[in-house]
């Protein structure tokens, strides 16, 4: 089973942030926590992941609680295209490119 | 840079048939993963690839194997198809040997079974 807990859906206006919440109350001390975004019918597009910092790239920032047990991927100016499904997935080193999907956010970014 | 590669990207097999999907991992990739996503649902984890070996696996049937060649390409073979097997067919590829390395998906083949 998954490790993380996500809203089903939301709604972001073009042009302002997208905040995407995700728990994951029982990451263990080794484990990444990794976010991904699905546009329909295509492959998962890899966005960010981090240990215990705060991350950004061009992409994204994620933002990790201090207790690691939640975090947040911010896309600073949504656009039409961000729309897709977005995983917040957990997993450690050693389990190299196995990561373990759950159900993810429908961001829907709206004009 | 090449990124992960997928062939084919669609196809359709009759029921009971065989099935044999491509992948070549992106350049300086040595580890494979194979998932299955049926439609509505998260990529579920098939089984990894590493050093031509089976490393772990996910709740798949032995009709699901695999393998990966020296050059780290892989292949996913699925025998005595069923019609639950039509799905996406995602490969993943990704670094051992790196804490916290990047991974990266190709765009999948899609399967149909008839």
């Amino acid at each position: 089973d998954a490790k993380t807990t996500q809203p089903t859906s939301m709604d972001c206006a073009e042009g302002r942030a997208a905040n995407l919440p995700c728990n994951h109350s029982t990451i263990s001390g080794n484990e990444y926590v990794y976010w991904y975004r699905q546009i329909h019918s295509q492959g998962p597009q890899y966005i960010i992941h981090g240990l215990k910092n705060n991350e950004t790239n061009e992409m994204a920032s994620l933002i990790i609680t201090e207790d690691r047990k939640s975090s947040t991927l911010i896309l600073p100016h949504a656009t039409l295209r961000d729309t897709a499904v977005y995983y917040c997935i957990v997993s450690n080193y050693n389990q190299g490119g196995k990561l373990i999907f759950g159900q993810g956010t429908e961001l829907s970014v709206k004009p | 840079d090449a990124g992960v590669t997928q062939s084919p990207t669609h196809l359709i097999k009759t029921r009971g048939q065989q099935v044999t999907l491509r992948c070549s991992p992106k350049s300086g990739h040595d580890t494979v993963s194979w998932y299955q996503q049926a439609l509505g649902q998260g990529p579920q984890f098939i089984f990894q690839y590493y050093e031509e070996e089976e490393r772990q696996r996910g709740n798949f049937p032995d009709r699901f194997s695999g393998h990966q060649f020296p050059n780290y390409s892989s292949e996913l073979n699925v025998n005595a198809l069923l019609l639950g097997d039509s799905a996406l067919y995602l490969c993943a590829s990704s670094l051992t040997g790196i804490s916290g390395n990047t991974i990266y998906f190709g765009e999948g083949s899609w399967l149909t079974v008839v």
